[in-house]
């Protein structure tokens, strides 16, 4: 079965300072990849997906992912924090259309002054 | 356009009593899931469906009965609640197929006593 890592239980980043979200996931073929964002008090939110073709994807609050096949990975970045993108991040994968998606466990991000 | 909606919002239980959790969707989607999260496990699907009136084991199905009668509904119901059920519970819908970007309601916060 599949299984999704997010090696990063809590990361603390001071506003201004780039981001490295990492996600590994163990499926043999290129899977169906995406990260969302969680509010306290909220649900989920999609910030981006990765199907196909160019392995850098842009998504939502200036976030963007690499997929990188040799390394099963599919790691979220954003140049600079801002106060506001501190949440819980998930990554999740999808293998099968048979199957629903698997989720990492989540990393929590706080954004220090 | 509401998206996805989950009633209650939050509930305490005594342990033995029973409880339906409703999720409504008016976005004409197939594919409906419940989730829970619990600190440090992630999200954990309980059901799921891929159409009205199927449904369909996730991971943590034990404990848990669902109900699609009609496409936009997904309810989830508690038999006999127990400690262990205390969580956030979240439900999702799809539109594409189990691999395609889910869209979460706020969550219920449920506590088991």
């Amino acid at each position: 079965a599949q299984s999704v890592t997010q090696p990063d239980i809590h990361i603390t980043v001071s506003e201004g300072a780039s981001l490295e979200l990492r996600c590994n996931y163990s499926y043999g073929a290129t899977p169906y990849l995406f990260w969302y964002v969680q509010s306290p008090g909220q649900g989920l939110q999609l910030l981006l997906k990765y199907f196909s073709g160019d392995t850098l994807v842009q998504g939502i609050k200036g976030f963007e992912a690499e997929f990188k096949r040799s390394q099963s990975s599919f790691n979220l970045r954003k140049p600079s924090v801002h106060w506001s993108d501190a949440a819980e991040y998930f990554c999740a994968v999808g293998v099968s259309g048979n199957t629903p998606l698997v989720f990492g466990k989540g990393t929590r991000l706080s954004v220090i002054a | 356009n509401a998206g996805v909606t989950q009633t209650p919002k939050f509930r305490v239980l005594k342990t033995g009593q029973s409880m339906t959790l409703l999720c409504a969707q008016d976005m004409n989607h197939e594919y409906m899931y419940w989730y829970r999260q619990d600190p440090g496990m992630g999200l954990r699907l309980i059901h799921y469906s891929v159409g009205e009136g199927t449904t369909a084991k996730g991971e943590v199905p034990d404990g848990y009965n669902v109900s699609r009668l009609k496409k936009q509904n997904f309810l989830l119901g508690l038999e006999s609640a127990a400690p262990s059920q205390t969580s956030v519970y979240f439900c999702a819908s799809s539109e594409g197929g189990l691999n395609s970007p889910l869209h979460f309601g706020n969550g219920t916060r449920l506590t088991v006593t």
